[in-house]
């Protein structure tokens, strides 16, 4: 089956602008999280969704970020006004049971 | 303040020999732990995970370690094959948000 996608696969912008990136989950899947990996630095969790409960947003970095999981399913995270400091590799996971989580491969966001 | 410590940022072991990743943690309320390999250009993958009630956990050539009252795991991988060169990230669980993440160790596998 299917596994976790992510779009763009790459994405650039200038500093100041919004993006948004799209998380597409396993079918099925009712946890779906968000990290991303910045140059150097191990995976940061950002947030988590499960089921229909409220997100944990604990791992936001700043108000910028934002995530929203329509219908239980595809994610977007939007980071609005974006800085250099928000360069990274983000990745989505989604999971069943709540502990293995299947990642997607990323989206490479470059702020310049 | 890092939860799960990878200190090796890279290792380098000859094929046909044992490979050791070491992960340290500090949050005793962390119940589940898991490893993940990822390649450049793609998400981590889950490899191997090991519950807080067992010390032992093996699969394959792969084998989890947890020695819970040094807050310390490792990854045995033997024999060290050239596709398990990678980056391979400690991860820990506890509670209902996400995973804590080590930065990863970089593994060489020389020929």
């Amino acid at each position: 089956g299917a596994g976790v996608s992510q779009s763009p696969s790459n994405k650039v912008t200038e500093k100041g602008k919004d993006v948004e990136l799209r998380c597409d989950p396993i079918s099925g899947h009712t946890a779906l999280y968000w990290y991303r990996q910045s140059l150097g630095q191990g995976l940061e969790f950002l947030i988590y969704f499960q089921g229909n409960s409220a997100p944990d947003k604990s791992g936001l970095p700043s108000d910028r970020f934002s995530a929203e999981r329509t219908g239980g399913s595809v994610s977007t995270l939007t980071i609005q006004r974006t800085q250099q400091e928000d360069s990274a590799v983000y990745l989505c996971a989604s999971s069943l049971l709540g502990y293995e989580q299947f990642f997607g491969p990323g989206t490479r966001l470059t702020v310049l | 303040d890092q939860q799960v410590k990878q200190n090796s940022p890279s290792l380098s072991v000859q094929e046909g020999r044992i490979s050791i990743l070491n992960c340290d943690y500090t949050n005793s309320m962390f119940d589940y732990f898991l490893w993940y390999k990822k390649y450049p250009a793609e998400g981590p993958t889950f490899l191997i995970s090991i519950s807080s009630i067992k010390d032992k956990n093996e699969d394959g050539r792969f084998t989890v370690f947890l020695n819970k009252s040094a807050k310390h795991l490792s990854l045995h991988i033997v024999p060290s094959q050239p596709g398990d060169s990678a980056v391979y990230f400690c991860a820990a669980r506890g509670g209902a948000d996400g995973l804590t993440f080590g930065k990863g160790t970089h593994l060489i596998i020389q020929p």
